[in-house]
């Protein structure tokens, strides 16, 4: 089982939708958590950092669920620039970020 | 604003070449780390490094060397090339090994014969 899984999709979504997809991470030691994007064979971007309260971004939401241990991600309002691959990422001890292989979203007119 | 800088960005070597893939960054952070990326597999650890003069493997380093000499420079080494380590790699650095954010260079795709 990997450490980090994500459901690669894709999810495909009418612009002005709202889309959600979730993380679940196999090590509860784990304290930070990040949601990246990443487009087309282009490197990873730091899309929000996820705290525990919950945080929100203009129309990207992120929540953790340390009981059932997964994090979220919510876009609002869906925009054709948001198709992207969104990774997942927890880090469960220092210095080792891990990462999930990918939610694939396509925003369609 | 450069950045993390990787180089090549395109690599093609035959089984049993050795190379290096350059990594250099000049936001003076401490922490820098090497990833490699397969389809379907995700971005998985190789080394890293939290300071000049400290590596530690991370989840995949066999047939991977690096070394820190500077705070800038990052190196990963190939020491006799395999199919299996055809790959995109990416190099990243932080200021921080656990709540910082990551920033990571172009990628170096790399196709091993």
């Amino acid at each position: 089982r990997k450490e980090v899984e994500q459901d690669p999709g894709p999810f495909n979504v009418p612009e002005g939708a709202t889309v959600a997809f979730n993380c679940t991470y196999s090590n509860s030691a784990s304290q930070s958590f990040f949601w990246y994007r990443q487009d087309c064979r282009k490197e990873p971007k730091l899309l929000m950092s996820v705290y525990s309260s919950g945080n929100e971004d203009g129309r990207f939401t992120a929540q953790l669920n340390r009981a059932s241990q997964y994090i979220s991600l919510l876009i609002r309002d869906s925009k054709l620039s948001d198709s992207a691959t969104y990774l997942c990422a927890v880090n469960p001890s220092w210095g080792k970020l891990q990462f999930g292989a990918g939610t694939q979203v396509v925003v369609t007119p | 604003n450069a950045g993390v800088t990787q180089t090549p960005k395109f690599q093609v070597l035959k089984t049993g070449q050795s190379m290096t893939l350059q990594c250099a960054q000049d936001m003076n952070h401490e922490y820098m780390s090497w990833y490699r990326q397969d389809p379907g597999m995700g971005l998985r650890l190789i080394h890293y490094s939290v300071g000049a003069g400290i590596t530690d493997q991370g989840e995949v380093p066999n047939g991977y060397n690096v070394s820190r000499s500077t705070t800038e420079d990052f190196p990963l080494r190939l020491l006799s090339a395999a199919p299996s380590q055809t790959s995109v790699y990416f190099c990243a650095s932080s200021s921080s090994g656990s709540t910082g954010e990551l920033f990571f260079g172009e990628g170096s795709r790399l196709t091993v014969l």
